[in-house]
């Protein structure tokens, strides 16, 4: 079956930028889907903060937009989150997940990594 | 309006049916999604597409929609079921991905 890791670090300093990867297995990323990046601060809800399509176009949260890169790896079959400028309104456990639906008229994500935590803390 | 908005808090008891709604202008364009996180997991999708299953999730969760407002039923609400539920949604553009606040279902 489809499965998702997140991997990179715990913690960044502020204005400082986060890189994390999504591995992801039984799937090959640039074959269908979107692929997609999903956070969740301590205690709140989930925001979604962008999407790449497998054959390379992005689309971003535009609360986001001017800090968020997200990116394919077909070798790797990985997907990546770029966001700079970190501040502690970006401490967050960041999800990764398959986007089904674009295109289409719904939007769902399945399945989920197990999400990381970032700590943004100097 | 580009937001989807649920109650904070919904209650069932146990065996009984409870509905969990989910309103926003881009309803009436796009069908909802509707997520399960229990503390410390990741979402998992219970219902697709306004009312498809997702294999493995059971036939007591089920989606409609009305107008503007999307609802995710459970009927015969289970112990297990207790849980924050999410709906989301694409906006009206079609491009962005839209998430409500999340309903903490109690099953009492």
């Amino acid at each position: 079956q489809v499965q998702l890791q997140e991997s990179g670090p715990g913690r960044v300093k502020p204005s400082e930028t986060l890189s994390l990867t999504c591995s992801v297995s039984g799937y090959s990323v640039n074959k269908d889907f979107s692929w997609a990046w999903i956070r969740q601060s301590p205690g709140k809800g989930l925001e979604w903060v962008g999407s790449v399509f497998y054959i390379g176009t992005t689309y971003y949260n535009p609360s986001l937009k001017s800090r968020v890169t997200i990116s394919l790896d077909t070798s790797s079959n990985q997907f990546s989150l770029i966001l700079t400028s970190m501040t502690a309104a970006d401490t967050a456990v960041y999800y990764c997940a398959r986007e089904g639906g674009r295109g289409w008229n719904y939007c769902s994500f399945d399945p989920w990594g197990q999400g990381t935590l970032v700590t943004v803390s100097s | 309006s580009s937001e989807l908005t649920q109650d904070p808090v919904v209650s069932v008891t146990l065996g009984q049916t409870v509905k969990i709604t989910c309103q926003g202008d881009s309803l009436t364009s796009y069908y909802a999604s509707w997520y399960q996180q229990k503390p410390g997991q990741a979402p998992i999708l219970v219902i697709y597409g306004n009312n498809n299953r997702p294999s493995g999730i059971p036939d007591r969760f089920s989606g409609s929609r009305s107008g503007n407002t999307a609802s995710l039923t459970i009927t015969g609400a289970q112990a297990e079921d207790e849980a924050d539920y999410y709906c989301n949604s694409r906006d009206r553009t079609g491009d962005h991905v839209l998430f409500g606040g999340g309903t903490k279902l109690t099953v009492l």
